[in-house]
């Protein structure tokens, strides 16, 4: 099946620091999502992208599809503690799929120093 | 605000025990799902239901069945629990239609087998 290949693992920062990670994969994707999982809870929807070049914004956090279609960025700016959790990409290959066509990333752990 | 509720946050369970995860949403969604995340793997999915009474395969159904009998609960069923099935266990839903890729998870089920 496909995969998408999700980095950095893990990032260790500081607080105040701006936070880059992203999501490849060697097959097109239509649609892009952004999960964060708080500690001990469900990962929750953070920016959906749906076309290629997309550029898109929520607060702090800005995502873009990339061009190529195989390839997704979240930026999140001035991190603060409550940024701190896992954040997963996934992506959806065919236009109108359902979420069971969802492939997702394996997380990248954020962790935010004082 | 959409509520996915999962009946227990911790389960400890016997090798060979039959098992059940409960999982409730309250926003009338057709489509639900069960997911298991492991540190590493990320999240992979088990099974979906689109309607009542319906249900798919996902990506490792193996040792584990599912109930859909009314629309707003999804029931995994572990029919002999195994050491391997320890993990962390996610319910999602989401509308049939042109967000359906839009995942609501619940808290989570964190299930240890012994």
């Amino acid at each position: 099946g496909q995969q998408l290949n999700q980095s950095p693992q893990s990032m260790f920062i500081q607080e105040g620091e701006d936070v880059s990670m992203n999501c490849t994969s060697s097959s097109i994707f239509n649609t892009w999502l952004w999960y964060k999982q708080d500690p001990g809870e469900g990962p929750v929807l953070l920016i959906a992208l749906y076309k290629a070049g997309e550029l898109t914004s929520n607060g702090r956090l800005t995502a873009q599809f990339g061009i190529t279609r195989k390839d997704s960025f979240l930026n999140i700016s001035a991190s603060i503690p409550s940024d701190v959790g896992i954040y997963f990409c996934a992506g959806l290959s065919y236009s109108g799929g359902g979420a069971d066509g969802l492939t997702f990333g394996k997380g990248t752990h954020l962790i935010i120093q004082p | 605000d959409v509520k996915v509720t999962q009946s227990s946050r911790y389960l400890v369970k016997r090798t060979g025990e039959k098992v059940f995860l409960e999982c409730v949403q309250d926003m009338d969604h057709e489509n639900m799902f069960w997911y298991r995340q492991d540190p590493g793997l990320g999240l992979r999915l088990i099974y979906f239901s689109y309607d009542v009474k319906m249900k798919e395969k996902g990506d490792i159904p193996e040792g584990y069945s599912v109930s859909r009998e009314k629309k707003e609960r999804f029931s995994l069923i572990l029919e002999s629990a195994s050491t391997n099935q320890t993990s962390m266990y996610l319910c999602a839903s989401s509308f049939t239609g042109a967000t359906n890729e839009k995942l609501f998870f619940g808290s989570g089920t964190q299930l240890s087998v012994l």
